[in-house]
């Protein structure tokens, strides 16, 4: 049981929109900056997002992040399907003094 | 370009103890930034076990804060992980990453599977 609320697969087709959920708490995404990872199948997590909303240098603008309370949201736009991946949010909790990531969502491009 | 290899053995028997190598090239270990040390069970998400600031200061997962030690050799540019009384739980692909905070870890190793079996 993750931290870290996520759903475990979100669908769409190539060119379309997806959006990714993450649910926390007041200890974790409440008081903390939020970092999205991308993991391509058999490859190391790679920073798709970081302090909420910021791309790292290379990280295309079709990925967006955003928060508001105690959730966080990914966005996808214009879906490819060198995109499908799994994606994963990370917090620091202040209660666990602790780096807290969600489960995962698998991303799948119809 | 900061690279960095984790490097190990790939079998552990229980309840020994595990011990991982990540070598970092192309940036110094004694820079402002947090080494850490990432795991992944298979099929399954990922875990952080414990971060360490350029400065010596720690951050361990507390679930698994009694068993591990992380620590620096800056001449070698290496840090290390040892985890004690090792379970079958305890096998993973882990991951050694490289933190502008402790949170967003820029850079990662490609991992290495270690399995814990008898």
């Amino acid at each position: 049981q993750s931290v870290l609320t996520q759903p475990p697969s979100v669908s769409a087709a190539a060119g379309q929109k997806v959006t990714i959920s993450c649910s926390g708490s007041s200890s974790n995404i409440g008081n903390s900056y939020l970092c999205w990872y991308q993991q391509l199948p058999g490859t190391a997590p790679k920073l798709l997002i970081y302090d909420n909303n910021i791309r790292p240098s290379g990280i295309p603008d079709r990925f967006s992040g955003s928060k508001s309370g105690t959730s966080a949201t990914l966005g996808i736009t214009g879906l490819q399907t060198g995109d499908e991946a799994d994606y994963y949010c990370g917090a620091w909790d202040t209660s666990l003094s602790a780096v807290v990531f969600g489960g995962g969502t698998k991303v799948t491009v119809l | 370009q900061v690279q960095l290899q984790e490097s190990g053995p790939g079998l552990v028997k229980p309840p020994e103890t595990l011990s991982l190598t990540c070598t970092v090239s192309g940036a110094s270990i004694s820079s402002m930034n947090y080494w850490s040390w990432i795991r992944q069970p298979p099929g399954k998400g990922l875990e952080w076990i414990t971060s360490i600031y350029y400065n010596g200061d720690t951050h361990y997962n507390p679930s698994l804060k009694s068993r591990i030690t992380i620590s620096v050799d800056a001449s070698k540019n290496q840090f290390f992980l040892k985890l004690n009384s090792v379970t079958a739980a305890d096998t993973a692909m882990y991951y050694c990453a490289r933190g502008i905070t402790v949170l967003t870890l820029d850079s990662w190793g490609q991992g290495t599977l270690v399995t814990v079996s008898s």
